[in-house]
């Protein structure tokens, strides 16, 4: 277990439509990262959040955003979903200090846009 | 730009037999570079990581890595597999900077391991 919890695990979803995915961070980490997994692809990077402040950002549309809370709990907001953002949605927390690079991810979000 | 390329999608073992998980990089600075592993419906877990420190990295369950700078490589080996081992294998690029926690993935290498 590394601490670091998403919801739902599953969800389904209609073209078009908007989603929330949540992830609650590791105890005492102040950086949040949310991935893309398609199918038989290694994790992409959609962005990271640091003391509730956009901190660098992937190749992804606008639509996906993204917030951090004060106790870095965070959400993936994706609108207008498209059938290619059928994937698995990882979070990853990490306390940002120089020399520490590792990041605690959660099991994941399986979003299947129908 | 820096990438990661896993030279192999599907590596199939016996029980008992080494494993070789191939993985090259590209980067314009002395890189750290990690390996990650993703066993079904779980998620990644850090098996080893290379910092600049010593090239021959351990890691978790009997991995161990090395990095050759001058073949660009960060190839993982187990002397002997295990049925437990059987999963997806990630090698990971860490950007530095401000951008920490930034991981670059490569496609990835699924290891089945046979009785």
């Amino acid at each position: 277990e590394t601490g670091v919890t998403q919801s739902p695990t599953h969800l389904i979803k209609t073209r078009g439509q908007q989603v929330t995915l949540r992830c609650s961070s590791q105890s005492g980490h102040n950086t949040v990262s949310w991935y893309q997994q398609a199918l038989g692809q290694g994790p992409q990077f959609i962005f990271q959040y640091y003391r509730e402040e956009e901190n660098g950002r992937g190749n992804f549309p606008p639509r996906f955003s993204g917030l951090q809370f004060p106790n870095y709990s965070s959400e993936l907001n994706v609108n207008a979903l498209e059938l290619d953002d059928s994937a698995l949605y990882l979070c990853a927390s990490s306390f940002l200090a120089r020399g520490n690079t590792e990041a605690f991810f959660g099991q994941g979000t399986r979003l299947t846009v129908v | 730009a820096q990438s990661v390329t896993q030279l192999d999608s599907h590596v199939s073992v016996s029980e008992g037999t080494p494993v070789l998980l191939r993985c090259n990089y590209s980067s314009s600075y002395s890189p750290s570079l990690f390996w990650y592993v993703q066993h079904p419906n779980k998620g990644l877990q850090l098996l080893l990581k290379y910092t600049s420190a010593a090239t021959l990295v351990k890691g978790i369950n009997g991995f161990e890595a090395e990095f050759k700078k001058s073949e660009t490589s960060f190839h993982l080996t187990k002397p002997s597999a295990h049925m437990s081992d059987a999963a997806e294998y990630f090698c990971v690029l860490p950007a530095g900077g401000t951008s920490y926690g930034k991981l670059t993935f490569g496609q990835g290498t699924i290891l089945t391991v046979h009785p």
